[in-house]
């Protein structure tokens, strides 16, 4: 498969406890990035970390990159109700020209 | 400013018909990316255009085709449509190409549905 490898497939949490998602690749990277997605509609950009970067935050977003394992995960801080949504790592190759998609993780945040 | 704009939202078509979606980058963004996203396949990358130009493409056959203008808006075509070719395609768009670190941004997609 070409796909990047996201765990786990889905994850149900309490609002305020904090969720968090791997991807695993195969190739070498020039950025990895996230990215939400809700109910089928499209992708929207949170983060990037480039290929020399270990670690990187954006509000309540952390994510780091061990690119010797080629892994990935995103940390979400303090979850709210308005996370509940599909999560891709996205795994930019070939120059930036190329995209590989993770399988995904739905992530459930209840009140 | 106005984001990327997908039309149409939905289609519905027949087997065997062909279709064209059309993708509007945002302002000044001169790289139109397309992707299908199936509940079977996930996401998959179908073809990415730059000043008029395929960069890169994925593995879908000859059927998929697209195309940029000189104004950067993006059209994709599917011939002979399949049945499992129902699926939510996407276009994204971004400032330039190679290693630029910048996100994509992607439009709400086209939902085609083949009967």
């Amino acid at each position: 498969s070409q796909q990047g490898e996201e765990d786990p497939q889905a994850l149900s949490i309490q609002e305020g406890e904090n969720a968090t998602m791997n991807c695993s690749y195969k190739t070498s990277i020039n950025n990895l990035q996230w990215y939400r997605q809700n109910s089928g509609r499209g992708l929207v950009h949170l983060i990037l970390i480039r290929s020399n970067e270990r670690e990187k935050h954006s509000g309540r977003l952390r994510v780091t990159l061990d690119t010797s394992k080629k892994s990935s995960s995103l940390l979400i801080t303090a979850s709210r109700a308005a996370d509940t949504a599909s999560y891709f790592c996205v795994i930019v190759s070939g120059g930036g020209n190329k995209l590989t998609f993770g399988t995904g993780t739905q992530l459930k945040v209840e009140l | 400013k106005a984001g990327v704009t997908q039309t149409p939202r939905y289609l519905i078509k027949t087997r065997g018909q062909q279709v064209t979606l059309s993708c509007s980058p945002i302002s000044g963004h001169r790289s139109v990316s397309w992707y299908q996203q199936t509940p079977g396949q996930g996401l998959q990358f179908l073809f990415e255009y730059f000043s008029e130009t395929q960069r890169n493409k994925g593995n879908f056959p000859g059927r998929f085709s697209g195309r940029q203008f000189s104004n950067s808006r993006s059209e994709m075509n599917v011939s002979t449509l399949e049945l499992g070719d129902s699926a939510l395609y996407l276009c994204a768009s971004r400032p330039g190409t190679g290693v630029d670190n910048y996100g994509y941004t992607f439009g709400s997609g086209t939902r085609l549905t083949v009967v």
